[in-house]
């Protein structure tokens, strides 16, 4: 089992829907949740931060934390074409960062 | 303005060729890692750094080494590169926080290697 799961996807959702990522991870002493958003071809920018349970919302983001059942996730409002890309969940345990493979978000207009 | 930087951002070598991949931050942070991506695939942690002389190898086995001797210096090396060595590279750096919150990593804008 690996220590970070996404679906790789691809995930596609009509542009103005709501998209929404999922990651569950293994560690249940894991502490900082994070969501990275990387274009074709370039890096991994960060967007989103998470460490207690509940939801965290940030313009059109919100990232959602479950420690008992050991998941988080990413809900992208309104979609947009610009936001096509790969969506890496990252989980850090005592300093240890973990990233998923990622899942593969495409907004159709 | 903080930042993290990577040279050259494209480069095209010969087999057998050894090469250096440079990368710098002026954030300050402790902790700098270094990581291979293939097109459309998963983050391989190759090397990472606690800070000034510290290095170590990460979950990919990897013929490049480092060195760190400067806080905001870790460049990687391939003292002869071959064609499974084409990837992109990736730098990253994070501060080293014990209480474990934090830590995000930043990354910087890679370096696509090609070894002909």
């Amino acid at each position: 089992q690996k220590e970070v799961e996404q679906n790789s996807g691809p995930l596609s959702v009509p542009e103005g829907a709501i998209a929404s990522l999922n990651c569950t991870y293994s560690d249940r002493v894991s502490q900082s949740f994070f969501w990275y958003r990387q274009y074709s071809g370039k890096s991994p920018e960060l967007i989103m931060s998470i460490y207690s349970n509940g939801d965290k919302e940030d313009g059109r983001f919100t990232a959602q934390l479950n420690k008992a059942s050991q998941y988080v996730s990413l809900l992208i409002r309104d979609s947009q074409p610009s936001d096509s890309a790969t969506y890496l969940c990252a989980v850090n345990t005592f300093n240890d960062m973990r990233f998923g493979a990622g899942t593969r978000l495409t907004v159709k207009p | 303005e903080a930042d993290i930087y990577q040279t050259p951002r494209y480069l095209v070598i010969g087999t057998g060729k050894k090469i250096t991949l440079e990368c710098s931050q002026t954030m300050g942070h402790d902790k700098m890692y270094w990581y291979q991506q293939d097109p459309g695939m998963e983050l391989h942690l190759i090397h990472y750094s606690y800070g000034v002389n510290s290095t170590e190898k990460g979950d990919l086995s990897s013929e490049s080494t480092v060195s760190r001797i400067r806080t905001e210096h870790f460049p990687l090396t391939l003292e002869s590169a071959r064609p499974s060595h084409t990837s992109q590279y990736l730098c990253a750096s994070s501060e080293y926080s014990g209480r474990g919150r934090g830590n995000e990593q930043f990354f910087g804008p890679g370096t696509r290697l090609t070894v002909l």
